[in-house]
């Protein structure tokens, strides 16, 4: 495997349900981000870990729980969700959190609906 | 307000000719970055090309050219010579940093483009 992988990349869920998004990067990479993208808004972000560390919530709901166990895999678990959660979950790593030049790495996404 | 500004919800062109993606960006920092992504039907978000805010000469990268305008705040990409595998939604982002000190990326809501055989 190279890059950023995600699985599942289609997931279908009901609101009552618990499932998790998982992502792993091959990249020897230390952040590692979830980012939200919804039909026809821009692209969100919703956590940042760097070096295992949450280093940023955008005020992200509760029923959206992130783990990051070490630099090379991230967790999302959902739980009771509602249907305007249904979007692309895009996983993304980069070499740090900040600097001059730090392109962040994306992964193919987990589509996911909510019924 | 919005911080990237991407007025083209849609473009189209003609195979083997360049096109133009607009891009406009508001920030108050002396100090920030600019990237372009493409973003094909699949999903998987790939870098394209990136823009230093100190950067003197605009940023190459293959066919695409990052056409930049720091005194209008604009930051197009140009793409040469455009092929069918071009068509994508294609995201401007600008580099800034939270309260925590986490650098993120602030995305516009992307151009789809489509080149024409």
């Amino acid at each position: 495997e190279t890059g950023v992988t995600q699985t599942p990349r289609h997931l279908v869920m009901g609101m009552t349900n618990k499932k998790s998004l998982k992502c792993e990067q091959h990249l020897g990479h230390n952040a590692m981000y979830w980012y939200k993208q919804s039909a026809k808004k821009p692209l969100e972000l919703m956590f940042v870990y760097n070096f295992k560390e949450q280093t940023e919530n955008n005020s992200v709901p509760s029923r959206f729980s992130p783990e990051c166990p070490n630099s090379s895999h991230l967790f999302l678990h959902l739980h009771t969700l509602q249907p305007e959660d249904s979007a692309l979950y895009l996983c993304a790593s980069s070499q740090k959190t900040s600097g001059t030049y730090n392109e962040q790495f994306f992964g193919p996404g987990t589509r996911l609906t909510v019924l | 307000a919005q911080k990237i500004t991407q007025t083209q919800p849609g473009m189209f062109v003609q195979e083997k000719e360049a096109v133009t993606l607009d891009c406009t960006y508001d920030t108050s920092d002396q100090s920030y970055g600019l990237f372009w992504y493409k973003q094909p039907s699949s999903g998987e978000m790939i870098f394209l090309i990136y823009q230093g805010s100190y950067d003197e000469q605009n940023a190459t990268e293959g066919r695409y050219s990052l056409n930049f305008q720091k005194a209008r705040k604009s930051a197009n990409l140009v793409i040469s010579a455009s092929q069918l595998g071009d068509s994508a939604m294609y995201f401007c982002a600008m580099r800034e940093y939270s309260q925590g000190g986490s650098e993120k990326l602030v995305f516009g809501k992307g151009t789809k483009l489509t080149v024409n055989p």
